[in-house]
């Protein structure tokens, strides 16, 4: 079992739709949950960050963390072409030092 | 310039050639790390540099091998490389000491071994 699930999609939406992303996760350990946003033929670039469980908003983005479930999603409202690219959840234990540990990315395809 | 710069943004090289990779930040960073993304694999931490010093080898094979002169500087210098090594190599860098998962990234050098 991955230490980190997360479905490769391709997740395809009409401009305008919510795009709900998420990943689970097996090490009770983690404590810091991040989702990176990495554009076609670009290096990843952090987009939310929480720690410990609760939700984060951010704009047109929501990260939610539920550490009893192992379980951390991602919501894009109002959805635009320009979201389209793929995401990659990641996390952090705090004995690790700075050792992400990424999901394998999910492609999102925002349609116009 | 600003953020993490990679260069050669694209390299091609055969199995017996030797190569360098080389990251650059401007963040006033100490922590730099090198990782590996193939296609549908998460990303894989290869390195990582403490103010100047390796403190993670990720049982990388000795074909890759990383030098930090300093905390701005990362190389990837790859020899006698075998096809499954042909992928993005990703550099990073955070802040250094207690780190809390923010990297910033370069956009990757795309090797292909032949």
């Amino acid at each position: 079992q991955k230490e980190v699930e997360q479905d490769p999609g391709p997740l395809s939406v009409p401009e305008g739709a919510i795009v709900s992303l998420n990943c689970t996760y097996s090490n009770s350990a983690f404590q810091y949950f991040m989702w990176y946003r990495q554009y076609s033929r670009k290096g990843p670039e952090l987009l939310m960050y929480t720690y410990s469980s609760g939700n984060k908003e951010d704009g047109r983005f929501t990260a939610q963390v539920d550490k009893s479930s192992k379980y951390i999603s991602l919501f894009i409202r109002d959805s635009q072409p320009s979201d389209s690219a793929t995401y990659l959840c990641a996390m952090l234990a705090k004995a690790a030092g700075n050792k992400l540990t990424f999901g394998g990315g999910t492609r999102v395809l925002v349609k116009p | 310039e600003t953020g993490v710069t990679q260069t050669p943004r694209h390299l091609v090289m055969g199995m017996t050639n030797k190569k360098s990779l080389k990251c650059e930040q401007h963040l006033g960073h100490n922590a730099m790390y090198w990782y590996k993304q193939s296609a549908k694999k998460p990303l894989e931490l290869m390195f990582v540099y403490n103010f100047k010093e390796q403190t993670e080898n990720n049982s990388v094979p000795s074909r890759f091998s990383p030098e930090c002169p300093n905390s701005s500087h990362l190389f990837l210098h790859l020899h006698t490389l075998q096809p499954e090594d042909s992928a993005l190599y990703l550099c990073a860098s955070s802040p250094g000491g207690k780190d809390t998962g923010e990297l910033f990234f370069g956009e990757g050098s795309r090797l292909t071994v032949l």
